[in-house]
């Protein structure tokens, strides 16, 4: 059973902070990793994908994967009411994504 | 280029009915994903498409089914609808197969009374 686990959170951080959020996962033949943001009654927003170990940055975001912990992370820098939002980690290996179900993060201005 | 789209977007139906949920995936992509979300059981995978064959299914009944036709747009259909199946039906599309980034559709809501 491949699972994706999450702190769901809320996760409350002030305007301007460093959001961090984290997930592990159990399957070691995951491949690829992405974030997703949701907000309350909308879809999933594909934000950030990493597939080799390392950080990558784009704009206010950096994802962190570290294949031998089985860890992901994602920082948003500066972060801006408008995060505020539900944040979905998935991992997927050579099939299907599975999703984590996910960190609350509130941002107060 | 247009996003994934789905219809309907909302649907309220009586337990024992069937329902059919359309998906039309980003142009050019050739797989879709479908995935319940509830509340507490937060996104399942249901199943995946590609060249209108079903490369992989999730742990869900044989009530739920799906196709994929040669445009790539995709229909996914529940026969004898339970209260449990109300939830947020959302599809995803990606280039090709896989676990290459899926872009969401806007979902279909679906109530079951």
């Amino acid at each position: 059973q491949k699972e994706v686990e999450q702190n769901s959170g809320p996760l409350s951080v002030p305007e301007g902070a460093i959001a961090s959020l984290n997930c592990t996962y159990s399957d070691r033949g995951s491949q690829s990793f992405f974030w997703y943001r949701q907000y309350s009654g909308k879809s999933p927003e594909l934000i950030m994908s990493i597939y080799s170990n390392g950080d990558k940055e784009d704009g206010r975001f950096t994802a962190q994967l570290n294949k031998a912990s089985q860890y992901v992370s994602l920082l948003i820098r500066d972060s801006q009411p408008s995060d505020s939002a539900t944040y979905l980690c998935a991992c997927g290996g050579y099939s299907t994504l599975t999703f984590g179900k996910g960190t609350m993060l509130l941002v107060s201005p | 280029k247009a996003g994934v789209t789905q219809t309907p977007r909302y649907l309220i139906k009586t337990r024992g009915q069937q329902v059919t949920l359309s998906c039309s995936p980003i142009s050019g992509h050739r797989s879709v994903s479908w995935y319940q979300q509830t509340p507490g059981q937060g996104l399942q995978f249901l199943f995946e498409y590609f060249s209108e064959t079903q490369r992989n299914k999730g742990n869900f009944p044989g009530r739920f089914s799906g196709r994929q036709f040669s445009n790539s747009r995709s229909e996914m259909n529940v026969s004898t609808l339970e209260l449990g199946d109300s939830a947020l039906y959302l599809c995803a599309s990606s280039l090709d197969p896989g676990t290459y980034e899926q872009y969401f559709g806007p979902g279909t809501r679906l109530t079951v009374t």
